[in-house]
């Protein structure tokens, strides 16, 4: 099946910082591709739609200068999420579609 | 948007015994019906699906429902297992290209052996 993958699995960073994680689709080209954010305990929450070629979508409440996303080709996006605080601690997990959606490993993101 | 409603949120069973969950979707474009188990930590994977020509779908001891008009989705497992404890995600889109899914808030099965 189709397999994406995601890097970082896990960081942790200083409040104040960015980091960026990659979502690849390694055998199937994705032109979109969809981040996702989960608090412990809690459902997967849409953030936004990446589109190659184009800007992304966000959902509401997402805040797009924070959370910057860049589909730079049609195997990978990427997320970026700025000036990050502890509050951003989550696991980011990003899908790209096929005949179903197909999930990345997700990455733990823990914000000190 | 789309919103899918799940439940219940907690769900204790027997070994042996079947467990039901349900969920409701508000969005009538909505044609594709996924159900994800997540162990901690790790991705959701897709156990079943539906898409909304058909009514019914089984897969061993997993079987899905779809009734369209009143839009709402059921999973059923039968002769629930240890190993089936997890937490279990319905979720809905239309069709699955670049269409978002949207998922239900989850429903923590115990299988107790």
């Amino acid at each position: 099946g189709a397999v994406v993958s995601q890097h970082p699995s896990w960081v942790i960073c200083k409040s104040g910082t960015s980091v960026k994680i990659e979502c690849r689709s390694l055998d199937f080209q994705a032109t979109t591709m969809f981040w996702y954010r989960q608090f412990p305990k809690q459902s997967l929450m849409l953030m936004a739609t990446s589109n190659e070629g184009s800007k992304a979508t966000y959902e509401q409440g997402v805040e797009k200068d924070k959370f910057l996303i860049n589909h730079a080709s049609l195997t990978l996006s990427t997320l970026t999420v700025t000036s990050a605080h502890p509050e951003d601690s989550s696991f980011y997990i990003c899908s790209a579609p096929g005949e179903t959606q197909y999930f990345g490993p997700g990455t733990r993101l823990l914000v000190l | 948007g789309e919103n899918v409603e799940q439940h219940p949120s907690t769900l204790s069973v027997q070994e042996g015994d079947s467990a039901v969950i349900k969920c409701t979707y508000s969005d009538s474009a909505s044609n594709y019906f996924p159900w994800y188990k997540q162990e901690l930590g790790k991705r959701p994977q897709l156990i079943i699906d539906i898409r909304s020509n058909v009514g019914e779908k089984k897969d061993q001891r997993i079987a899905v429902t779809l009734n369209k008009t009143a839009k709402h989705f059921s999973l059923h497992i039968t002769e629930t297992q240890p190993e089936d404890s997890a937490v279990y995600f319905c979720a809905a889109s239309i069709g699955t290209g670049g269409f978002k899914t949207i998922f239900g808030a989850g429903t923590r099965l115990f299988v107790k052996a």
